[in-house]
């Protein structure tokens, strides 16, 4: 079946240092790929997504590229900062199924 | 626009008593999803509906839950009788199969059962 693998978290990070939360997949189609972030007592809002491999997802600063190959889809930011602190999860949609399968989530915190 | 509407936010039963979580997808939406978060078991879907119709209920856990989408604009996950180990926040999410398969979550609803 397919699955999600996420780094273990907490990632704690000072404000403007780089971020990568690693992501890898197993899936039995061709899935599309996700990043959601979740911010506390709130719902998960969708960060960014890539359909195809090779597309890179980008958004708020945030980038992910679609890597076939190595059936990854690390997430990635320049410079982060406090408002960022939030739990990101990484999900797949694979053909012909429409619900996401989840990763585990990584908490991100950053401080000033 | 409003996005996906869950009610109540917080639902604190005690046990065998039986609860009904609400959700109202955003309009002209027509795929629906019902999923559960724990601490132990993450993110899991439970149910999801297309145009109305379920389609995959393979995560609902037992008998005991139950889930409806009598029209394209509301839908219910019932739990009777509820139990300790339901305790969880239950997400509703919606998207709209033409664009694609990102999904648009509601607040959710934290559920405790003592």
């Amino acid at each position: 079946g397919d699955s999600v693998t996420q780094m273990e978290g907490p990632v704690t990070l000072s404000e403007e240092a780089f971020l990568t939360i690693n992501c890898t997949y197993t899936a039995t189609g061709y899935p599309s790929l996700f990043w959601y972030v979740q911010y506390p007592g709130e719902g998960l809002q969708l960060l960014l997504k890539a359909t195809k491999a090779d597309d890179k997802g980008s958004n708020k600063g945030f980038e992910a590229t679609y890597r076939k190959e190595t059936t990854s889809f690390h997430l990635e930011k320049g410079s982060v900062q406090v408002s960022d602190s939030a739990v990101y999860f990484c999900a797949l949609s694979d053909t012909g199924r429409r619900a996401l399968t989840f990763g585990s989530g990584t908490r991100l915190q950053v401080q000033p | 626009d409003a996005g996906v509407i869950q009610s109540p936010r917080h639902e604190v039963t005690e046990m065998g008593q039986e609860v009904t979580l609400r959700c109202k997808p955003i309009s002209g939406h027509n795929s629906l999803f019902w999923y559960r978060q724990t601490m132990m078991r993450g993110l899991e879907l439970l149910i999801y509906f297309n145009n109305n119709v379920p389609i995959d209920d393979s995560g609902m856990p037992e008998d005991r839950f139950s889930a409806k989408m009598p029209n394209a604009s509301f839908s219910t996950l019932k739990i009777q009788p509820s139990e300790p180990r339901d305790s969880a926040v239950y997400f509703c999410a919606s998207s709209l199969t033409a664009a694609g398969y990102e999904q648009y979550f509601g607040p959710g609803t934290r559920l405790t059962v003592t």
